[in-house]
């Protein structure tokens, strides 16, 4: 089946400019995660769904960023007033429980 | 906070030398997991060690999880061009949350 999908592929923004980036789980996947990776860096940590659980927020690095999961599918990222800092590839991942993650191909997100 | 240290973070190695990468956690993991990175692409999932010692091999790539569940290792034997990219571990901690270490970027020379 289809795997993880992400909207845009690539988003070039102005600074101060919000940003919403989409992430399409992999159907019947109980668990969505957000990641941010910087260019040659490590993947960290913004945002957590499992099921219906609150979700673990622990991760991300402000209040201009939040992120909601609608019916336990689709989810979307936003980020307000976006700085030069935020410019990098945020992933997407899903899995089913506490197993393999599947991850999408990424947003690179460029922020001018 | 729960962390998960990754050493070495480059390497660079001839064609047929071996690699290791090491991982360790300040807290005892449930499980541990593996994920390759090709450059430009996403992390894609290797394997997941779950029991105490446990060793798992997959082709020229052997998989260890410490005794103690803090600590792992993924040796290659023989690298090839192909195996050129980053390695994570990812650590299952406390909430079902995974902390992914920092990550080993091999390069390959042919």
């Amino acid at each position: 089946g289809a795997g993880v999908s992400q909207s845009p592929s690539n988003k070039v923004t102005e600074k101060g400019k919000d940003v919403e980036l989409r992430c399409d789980p992999i159907s019947g996947h109980t668990a969505l995660y957000w990641y941010r990776q910087s260019l040659g860096q490590g993947l960290e940590f913004l945002i957590y769904f499992q099921g219906n659980s609150a979700p673990d927020k622990s991760g991300l690095p402000s209040d201009r960023f939040s992120a909601e999961r609608t019916g336990g599918s689709v989810s979307t990222l936003t980020i307000q007033r976006t700085q030069q800092e935020d410019s990098a590839v945020y992933l997407c991942a899903s899995s089913l429980g506490l197993v393999e993650q599947f991850f999408g191909p990424g947003t690179r997100l460029t922020v001018l | 906070g729960q962390q998960v240290m990754q050493i070495p973070q480059y390497q660079h190695v001839q064609e047929g030398e071996d690699f290791t990468t090491y991982c360790n956690s300040s807290t005892t993991l449930s499980n541990i997991q593996w994920y390759k990175q090709r450059p430009g692409g996403h992390p894609v999932f290797l394997i997941q060690l779950v029991k105490s010692g446990e060793v798992k091999k997959q082709k020229r790539l052997t998989f260890q999880f410490g005794e103690a569940k803090k600590n792992s290792s993924l040796h290659i034997t023989a690298t090839q061009t192909t195996d050129v990219g980053t390695y994570f571990c990812a650590g299952l901690g406390g909430g079902g949350k995974l902390i992914f270490g920092q990550g080993t970027e091999l390069s390959v020379k042919p």
